[in-house]
């Protein structure tokens, strides 16, 4: 049970959209397509941003969004905001075996 | 709104079992709607999941730690319990209590502010 791929750090001016890569394998991200998107802040507790690869659960700004193909699932920020920095984390959950496994992280930094 | 808390030491000795209790409050953990994990975060690191317990008792363990590792509810007060054994100084981290909403995808809607627990003589 690997980690799932991320780029370490991903950059952007205010304003401007970046997408973040979550790459797993056929048996993980590309199985069951049950990806979740993290927002964490230093020192605070991760909050779902992104549900089930596309869905934004209520409260969570629609300058957020998903998306999927294969075995890679995608994070969008557009119009990045500065209290967009931070770390974002993919996690997948595969339903045969019950088991989660997360994304090494990305640091983004708002220039 | 629910609320997850996680307790307790905040330093272990190596070799002993680490002790964590989750309480939630503002929600049932009686619903079948949810599963109750755990997760860990060494400092500066990426996020690690440990395992997660249903309603029925049934639990799904990381296989990295699933010889040291056991979860259990305690319904009547509302709190979920993380026992890891045999502890090392790679188990020093923060230490998370989520709930999972397996409806949305098994994801983790609602995280607690996690506890810092250091493994050190």
């Amino acid at each position: 049970q690997s980690a799932l791929t991320q780029p370490a750090s991903v950059s952007g001016s205010l304003g401007q959209s970046i997408t973040i890569s979550c790459t797993g394998s056929s048996s993980d991200v590309g199985r069951d397509k049950f990806i979740s998107w993290y927002q964490q802040h230093p020192g605070k507790a991760p909050k779902l941003v992104i549900f089930d690869f596309t869905h934004r659960p209520s409260g969570v700004s629609n300058h957020f969004s998903g998306s999927m193909s294969g075995n890679t699932a995608s994070l969008t920020i557009s119009g990045l905001q500065a209290e967009d920095e931070a770390d974002y984390f993919c996690s997948s959950y595969t339903n045969n075996s019950a088991l989660y496994v997360f994304g090494i992280g990305t640091k983004v930094t708002v220039l | 709104q629910v609320h997850l808390q996680e307790s307790g030491p905040g330093l272990v000795k190596p070799s002993q079992t680490l002790s964590l209790t989750c309480t939630v409050s503002g929600g049932s953990m009686r619903s079948d709607n949810y599963y109750w994990s755990w997760i860990r975060q060494p400092a500066g690191m990426g996020l690690a999941w440990i395992g997660h317990i249903y309603s029925s008792g049934s639990t799904s363990y990381s296989p990295s730690l699933k010889s040291r590792v056991s979860i259990s509810t305690d319904t009547s007060k509302n709190q979920f319990s993380l026992k890891l054994s045999s502890v090392t100084a790679a188990d020093t981290a923060v230490y998370y209590c989520a709930r999972i909403k397996w409806k949305d995808a098994y994801t983790m809607d609602v995280w607690g502010q996690g506890t810092t627990v250091t493994v050190s003589s």
